[in-house]
């Protein structure tokens, strides 16, 4: 099975622009969640997508936003970029009931915003 | 406020011996714990996982161990490798389909 597929995977924007990163899951694997990591403080949860549903979401402003299609693939759009939103963004899928709640991560799409 | 805590952000040991990494939460909610690891230009892999009900998983050179009691686990390592070298994360979450928790991140280094 090809693992999660994340497009593009480096990206500069300036400040004020917006963005929109993909990511393709695990085929079958229909939860995907999206992360920002940057130094020190880990992986931060954005949000959690669930059969074209958002299920959960994380502490971050309106300016973050994502959707998933009915073939799961997911997209996160970031408007308004700031420079703290200089990351890397993950993504990751699982088995929705499979027996370890693994999460699949894909090599994640580093931002920069100058 | 980070309800999963790893207060060593560096560990370093030698090539053979035992690597321990630990972990802290605070929500006494969390009932399944997951250890992914992570190297440079890779995403995070998963590594292996222990539900509340368990206080001891292992998986080959890989032993978690949870004391509810104390709200911490930690990730054994028996023996390091070299190709260990890599940044630790302990994950934690409800299983009702919450959102998981990843603390910061233990870099370790294995010594040749």
């Amino acid at each position: 099975k090809a693992g999660v597929t994340q497009t593009p995977r480096y990206l500069i924007k300036t400040r004020g622009q917006q963005v929109t990163l993909s990511c393709s899951p695990i085929s079958g694997h229909r939860s995907v969640s999206w992360y920002q990591q940057t130094p020190g403080q880990g992986l931060q949860f954005l949000f959690e997508y669930f059969s074209e549903t958002q299920r959960n979401k994380g502490n971050f402003p309106g300016r973050f936003s994502g959707r998933q299609f009915s073939n799961s693939r997911s997209e996160m759009n970031v408007s308004t970029l700031e420079l703290g939103d200089s990351a890397l963004y993950l993504c990751a899928s699982s088995l929705e009931g499979g027996p370890s709640r693994a999460q699949y991560f894909g090599p994640g799409t580093r931002l920069l915003v100058l | 406020d980070q309800q999963v805590k790893q207060n060593s952000p560096s560990l370093s040991v030698q090539e053979g011996r035992i690597s321990i990494l630990n972990c802290d939460y605070t929500n006494s909610m969390f009932d399944y714990f997951l250890w992914y690891k992570k190297y440079p230009a890779e995403g995070p892999t998963f590594l292996i996982s222990i539900s509340s009900i368990k206080d001891k998983n292992e998986d080959g050179r890989f032993t978690v161990f949870l004391n509810k009691s104390a709200k911490h686990l930690s990730l054994h390592i028996v023996p390091s490798q070299p190709g260990d070298s890599a940044v630790y994360f302990c994950a934690a979450l409800k299983t009702s389909y919450d959102k998981v928790i990843f603390g910061p991140g233990t870099s370790l280094s294995v010594i040749p």
